[in-house]
């Protein structure tokens, strides 16, 4: 199956700093690509999908100047958490489909710890 | 809008043994695509199974099968003889077709499913 690979796959950060999260498709290029966020023991809550060469469409409720979404390439996605806060806290997992239409494949995912 | 629900929140299998975890939607699209996802404790995210709503017949991986009842909108996986390392997460997630001009996915709660020794 195709690969997405994430980093870094554990980050902590003291509150008010920004953190840089990249998700890259190693074995196929896709335009694009999505970005989750899930709490424990929870299901995956879809933050945005993220575009190339374009902006970021954000799901309601999810403030697009606190999560900054960059897809500069056909093979690279990432998502900043500005001015961070403990509430940020989470575990942030991307994907990205083969194809329009197509199966996600999904990183190992990126733990956030804000102190 | 689309719903994916997964009425089970957890459950446990011995060994060697089968079971069934179930998924219904609600959907008022004819042409979709359907989902199991399993997420062990690394929390990686794993593709078990797809299904086109098109295709009549169940799609099949290995231990893994499904049962796609469009008109009931259920859509339920079977693992056949369980083994220590199917404990998991299982995630049912729906997606429309790429024509809809939109295609993420809408997830289910997940079941967590524990396999005994």
């Amino acid at each position: 199956g195709a690969v997405v690979s994430q980093h870094p796959s554990r980050v902590i950060c003291k509150s008010g700093t920004s953190v840089k999260i990249e998700c890259r498709s190693l074995d196929f290029q896709a335009t694009t690509m999505f970005w989750y966020r899930q709490f424990p023991k929870k299901s995956l809550m879809l933050m945005a999908t993220s575009n190339e060469g374009s902006k970021a469409t954000y799901e309601q409720g999810v403030e697009k100047d606190k999560f900054l979404i960059n897809h500069a390439s056909l093979t690279l996605s990432t998502l900043t958490v500005t001015s961070a806060h403990p509430e940020d806290s989470s575990f942030y997992i991307c994907s990205a489909p083969t194809g329009v239409g197509e199966t996600q494949y999904f990183g190992p995912g990126t733990r956030l710890l804000v102190l | 809008a689309q719903t994916v629900t997964q009425s089970q929140p957890e459950m446990s299998v011995q060994e060697a043994e089968t079971v069934t975890l179930s998924c219904t939607y609600d959907t008022s699209e004819s042409n979709y695509y359907l989902f199991w996802y399993k997420q062990p404790p690394s929390r990686q995210m794993i593709l078990v199974i797809r299904q086109e709503a098109y295709k009549q017949q169940n799609a099949t991986e290995n231990r893994f099968s499904v049962n796609f009842q469009k008109a009931a909108k259920s859509f339920s996986l079977k693992i056949s003889d369980s083994q220590l390392g199917d404990t998991a997460m299982y995630f049912c997630a729906f997606m429309k077709h790429a024509y809809s001009g939109t295609y993420k996915y809408i997830f289910g709660t997940g079941t967590r499913l524990k396999v005994l020794a």
